[in-house]
């Protein structure tokens, strides 16, 4: 069954370093997400992405964030500058089309340090 | 804008019990509904979706749900729960914004069985 990767599965890094998490959407599919969770809390959306630009993102999402489908196969966020708070549990999503379910990657826990 | 709410931060059932996990919604427009599953470690499962018709939808693992507009709820049941069950659950909704589409979780509930 085809599923969403994401790599790595766990990464620390110091506070002030750039970080680049990566996924691989289900090949098929067109709408690409992450979200984040902090420890503790909800499943927080972050920036959706299609046709090669943000649809739409969230006010989390600010200027040290951004995305990129490089190849047309990876999906990635890049992280700037971390912060103490940007630790957290990232998760990656795809869907086909509009109006179907979004299958989600087995996350990414981030460990500013 | 749209929220989700799960009161129950915490359950505990002891296996073979039934179980009902209970989530209220609140969005303007006809909502699509999700439960998630999460175990320890591990990412998002969808366990089942709503999305328009019979109000009533099965999902995997034993699981349903039932679409309730007049309480907006969509609440989560399972007949009897087994060892496995044991994990974080979460409702969602997906709200479209200019035919862009995002979930909105709730915070969660920790499901416990006991033996």
């Amino acid at each position: 069954e085809p599923e969403v990767t994401q790599t790595p599965s766990h990464q620390v890094t110091q506070m002030g370093q750039e970080v680049i998490l990566r996924c691989v959407p289900i090949s098929n599919h067109l709408y690409f997400y992450w979200y984040r969770q902090i420890l503790g809390q909800k499943v927080e959306f972050l920036v959706s992405f299609y046709n090669n630009e943000i649809s739409e993102k969230s006010e989390i999402f600010d200027d040290q964030f951004s995305v990129e489908r490089p190849d047309g196969s990876n999906f990635t966020l890049k992280i700037r500058s971390t912060k103490l708070e940007d630790s957290a549990m990232y998760f990656c999503a795809s869907r086909r089309r509009l109006n179907t379910e979004a299958f989600f990657g087995q996350g990414t826990r981030l460990t500013v340090v | 804008a749209q929220s989700v709410t799960q009161p129950d931060i915490h359950i505990t059932v002891s296996e073979g019990a039934s179980l009902e996990l209970r989530c209220n919604y609140s969005y303007g427009a006809t909502p699509y509904l999700f439960w998630y599953v999460q175990s320890p470690g591990q990412g998002l499962q969808l366990l089942l979706k709503y999305f328009s018709g019979d109000t009533l939808v099965q999902g995997i693992k034993g699981f349903e749900a039932e679409f309730k507009r007049s309480q907006s709820s969509f609440n989560l049941r399972k007949p009897s729960v087994h060892w496995s069950d044991a994990a974080e659950y979460f409702c969602a909704v997906g709200t479209t914004n200019f035919g862009n589409e995002k979930l909105t979780f709730g915070t969660g509930t920790r499901l416990t069985i006991i033996p």
